[in-house]
């Protein structure tokens, strides 16, 4: 069965840095373009990020260009986000989530991890 | 960017009926809707993908249509169990973005 699982989530200062993790499993992790997308407490869905397969096309929402960097780790089937400098605007639950290969639409989210951002 | 406009943000609705909820883009997405259910606590689970396509395991009595800028998702018998927010998102152009979402309630 596919699987996405995320960690790294914590409380974290503002102007502080953090790394998320997202492990696949049960596919071909390789094939298939990543996102991360997230969600503050009590609002709705907010897309982030977006990385290709192959790494080559990535992506940002501009709320965290130049602040979050997107990478993967294929061998590993592994997923990262590397936030920095982080805003109390950023606390949310951290989902990623896998797009079809055909079509393009997300079909699998992973479970979530938290960040809260606060001094 | 192509914003999603979704209405509307809530409902209340009784077992057996039907509901629909409506969402418009700003520019033409063509077919690149997907529709979202998301229970408290839980991730999302796509329900509709490609305006009109069931994802496996999801009851016929959810449906979806439109093309273009106006997408709806239709609940027909409504279950105890359908209690949830809903999310369309467009994935036809970056920024991928969302609509606000509508909380549905089941009297």
């Amino acid at each position: 069965e596919a699987q996405l699982v995320e960690s790294g989530g914590d409380l974290i200062h503002p102007g502080g840095s953090l790394r998320l993790s997202c492990g696949g499993s049960g596919f071909r992790f390789s094939e298939f373009n990543l996102n991360w997308v997230r969600q503050a407490p009590g609002r709705g869905l907010e897309w982030v990020a977006y990385i290709s397969g192959g790494s080559t096309v990535i992506h940002y929402a501009d709320s965290v260009k130049g602040r979050f960097v997107v990478s993967r780790d294929n061998g590993r089937n592994f997923l990262y986000l590397r936030l920095n400098n982080l805003r109390a605007e950023d606390s949310a639950i951290y989902y990623c989530a896998r797009q079809t290969n055909t079509d393009y639409w997300i079909d699998l989210w992973g479970q979530g991890t938290q960040v809260t951002v606060s001094s | 960017d192509s914003h999603m406009t979704q209405s509307p943000s809530s409902l209340s609705a009784s077992v057996g009926d039907r509901v629909t909820i409506t969402c418009r883009a700003s520019q033409d997405i063509t077919h690149h809707l997907v529709w979202f259910q998301q229970k408290p606590g839980r991730a999302p689970r796509s329900l509709i993908y490609g305006t009109s396509h069931l994802q496996n395991g999801v009851p016929s009595r959810f449906s979806g249509g439109g093309y273009g800028t106006d997408f709806t998702l239709t609940i027909t018998n409504l279950q105890p169990e359908d209690s949830a927010t809903y999310y369309c998102q467009q994935y036809r152009f970056f920024p991928y973005t969302f609509g606000q979402g509508t909380r549905l309630e089941i009297k």
